[in-house]
């Protein structure tokens, strides 16, 4: 079993269209969480953390529940520059290590 | 924000030679640097930790004779594939962790390719 697992995707939606992705982690003792933007051929970059409270930051919220161990990214309002992979990403407290999800991508259409 | 390099940015060697890869954290100090590996429409795939003044982590499967990592400074980790081949053709990425827990700078990535 994979570390962290996100579905693939491809997710092709309009413009305006809300889309929810989502992620599951297999190591309890976790404690940082994660979205990160990736876009063709670049490096990764933060998109926000992730906490149990929930966390938004505009059209962008994520989730986190510790007892299913699953985290949650909700794009409301798609834009055409959303279009990109988003990884999940799990941050091992004792090593600093980022454990990466496969990523999911967005394509979203005019 | 801080700002961690990499170069090159692009390299093609022929199969059998040997590739370094510097990655530097610009505007501060990183005891500790992360390599990545991504493979097309996979996932990063941590290779090592590379850590200031001692020999570098490897994670299972990687192959430390062959991905040689030295971190000779407090801004300087390099990576060198040795005796490349082209089943090593891939993203390299390396990264330096901020101060806090969610900081984490990547570098901009070098793209190997091995013919």
């Amino acid at each position: 079993r994979k570390e962290v697992e996100q579905d693939p995707g491809p997710f092709n939606v309009p413009e305006g269209a809300t889309v929810a992705f989502n992620c599951t982690y297999s190591n309890s003792a976790s404690q940082s969480f994660f979205w990160y933007r990736q876009d063709c051929r670049k490096e990764p970059k933060l998109l926000m953390s992730v906490y149990s409270s929930g966390n938004e930051d505009g059209r962008f919220t994520a989730q986190l529940n510790r007892a299913s161990q699953y985290i949650s990214l909700l794009i409301r309002d798609s834009k055409l520059s959303d279009s990109a992979t988003y990884l999940c990403v799990v941050k091992e407290s004792n090593t600093g290590k980022l454990i990466f999800g496969q990523g999911t991508t967005l394509q979203v259409k005019p | 924000g801080a700002v961690v390099s990499q170069h090159p940015s692009r390299v093609i060697c022929k199969s059998g030679t040997s590739v370094k890869i510097e990655c530097r954290s610009l505007d501060f100090q990183a005891t500790t640097m992360f390599w990545y590996r991504q493979f097309p429409k996979q996932s990063l795939m941590l290779m090592a930790t590379s850590n200031e003044g001692s020999k570098a982590t490897y994670e299972q499967g990687v192959e430390k004779d062959k991905f040689l990592i030295n971190h000779a400074s407090l801004t300087l980790s390099t990576l060198t594939v040795t005796s490349a081949h082209p089943e090593d053709s891939s993203f390299y990425i390396c990264s330096a962790p901020g101060a806090s827990s969610y900081e984490q700078y990547f570098g901009p990535g070098t793209r190997l390719t091995v013919t």
